[in-house]
């Protein structure tokens, strides 16, 4: 059964500190893997996508890599800012039925970063 | 472009009431999911479905039943409320196309008593 691991659990760092955060599976065979940002009482949003074919994705100041051989994810954040405090999930499309959409979450790293 | 959207926001129900989740898309996207989100367990597939009149059983089906009647809908039923349902939910699609993302809603939270 797959199961994704985030680590560490909680992050405070000061503003502008480039900081990564963790993510490993259990299963190599996977669709794809997603990094999505959760903000208190709110929805999901996605950031990055990367494809099991891909090695990275970037978007602005992130950079998303995966190592399928390994089961390893980072999601790197450069010079953080305090709008980036937020819970960041990372989540593997393992496909239940064979659906791409459908994902395995870990529980996530709460970020902080203070002014 | 109103995304995806859930109502209600909260819910609180009395053990063995029945209710509904409504989960409404503007996009066309032909997947349409159910997850929820519990503490300390991260989010888990509830049902899904890819496509009108099609669904299918995710991690934890039971005590939820789903249709798909519209590409738009995709409401969820809890047929006999429990407190171990107590949870947030959070609806999601996407078009179904490699490389598309999920969109989700911002979730119904849940109280059961």
């Amino acid at each position: 059964k797959q199961e994704v691991t985030q680590i560490p659990a909680a992050l405070s760092v000061p503003e502008g500190e480039n900081l990564v955060l963790n993510c490993s599976f259990t299963d190599s065979a996977i669709y794809n893997l997603q990094w999505f940002r959760q903000d208190p009482g709110k929805g999901l949003t996605s950031l990055l996508l990367i494809q099991s074919s891909q090695r990275e994705q970037t978007s602005g100041r992130l950079n998303a890599s995966l190592d399928k051989s390994s089961g390893r994810s980072t999601l790197y954040i450069a010079a953080s800012q305090p709008g980036d405090s937020a819970t960041y999930l990372c989540a593997v499309g393992r496909g239940y039925g064979g659906s791409q959409g459908n994902l395995i979450f870990g529980k996530g790293t709460k970020l902080s970063v203070k002014p | 472009n109103a995304g995806v959207t859930q109502t209600p926001k909260f819910q609180v129900l009395k053990t063995g009431q029945s209710m509904t989740l409504q989960c409404a898309q503007d996009m066309n996207h032909e997947y349409m999911s159910w997850y929820r989100q519990d503490p300390g367990m991260g989010l888990r597939l509830i049902h899904y479905s890819v496509g009108a009149g099609i669904t299918d059983q995710g991690e934890v089906p039971n005590g939820y039943n789903v249709s798909r009647s519209t590409t738009e809908d995709f409401p969820l039923r809890l047929l006999s409320a429990a407190p171990s349902q107590t949870s947030v939910y959070f609806c999601a699609s996407n078009p179904g196309l490699i490389g598309s993302p999920l969109h989700f809603g911002n979730g119904t939270r849940l109280t059961v008593t």
